[in-house]
């Protein structure tokens, strides 16, 4: 079965600076799929960044890039120029690539609570 | 529509009482999925719809909760005799196609009293 973790329940980085949480992965799979969800308050989850398995360049969207090490099984999020409304949970998602019952469900980590000050 | 849209918002209720949560996923989205949010378990997987079939249903907790889905579209989750334990935020996801990224609604928050 699949694990994620997130070791840090919480976090907090002053306006502008650069912050990166952590996710580390327990699969068997050799293909899968891993992304970084943000919630705040609201509840929407939104999708931050998504990272296929067999690539081996890391995704980046804007001020969002992950270090992903397949090796390690680690998917760190690194936010760059942090801003007020990055403010939000952070949830590091699993999703295998091929999947014998045919179910596609993510596997979540527990959260990383962000907070960015002013 | 222009993305996954859930109702109601917040719903309370008495134990005991039965509750159906709804969940319009985006149009043309096969694949449908319920999660619950609970403070004590996290995120977790409930059950999975591509088109109007559950081939999935693993992660309901028991017997109390069911699901269906109709016109390939709008599904709905029901809990029955509802217990303080399933108060939760019960999200909704779709996606086009299986293994594809999942796009979530905004969730109903469940409260049993």
């Amino acid at each position: 079965a699949q694990t994620v973790t997130q070791s840090q329940p919480e976090m907090s980085v002053q306006e502008a600076e650069t912050v990166t949480l952590s996710c580390t992965y327990d699969t068997s799979e050799n293909n899968y799929y891993l992304f970084w969800y943000k919630q705040p308050p609201s509840r929407q989850m939104i999708l931050v960044i998504r990272q296929e398995a067999y690539k081996q360049q890391n995704a980046t969207e804007n001020r969002f890039s992950v270090n992903f090490q397949k090796a390690a099984k680690s998917f760190s999020l690194k936010i760059s120029d942090s801003q007020l409304g990055d403010t939000a949970m952070y949830f590091c998602a699993f999703m295998k690539a091929r999947s014998t019952s045919g179910t596609y469900k993510y596997i979540f980590g527990t959260g990383t609570r962000l907070k960015v000050l002013a | 529509g222009a993305g996954v849209s859930q109702s109601p918002s917040n719903k309370v209720t008495e134990k005991g009482k039965d509750v159906e949560l709804r969940c319009d996923p985006i149009s043309g989205h096969t694949a449908l999925y319920w999660y619950r949010q609970s403070l004590g378990q996290g995120l977790e997987f409930l059950i999975y719809f591509q088109g109007n079939s559950a081939p999935d249903k693993s992660g309901l907790p028991s017997d109390r909760f069911s699901a269906e889905r109709t016109g390939g579209s709008v599904s709905t989750l029901t809990i029955q005799r509802t217990q303080q334990e399933d108060s939760a935020v019960y999200l909704c996801a779709s996606s086009s196609v299986q293994r594809e990224t999942q796009y979530f609604g905004p969730g109903t928050r469940l409260l049993v009293l």
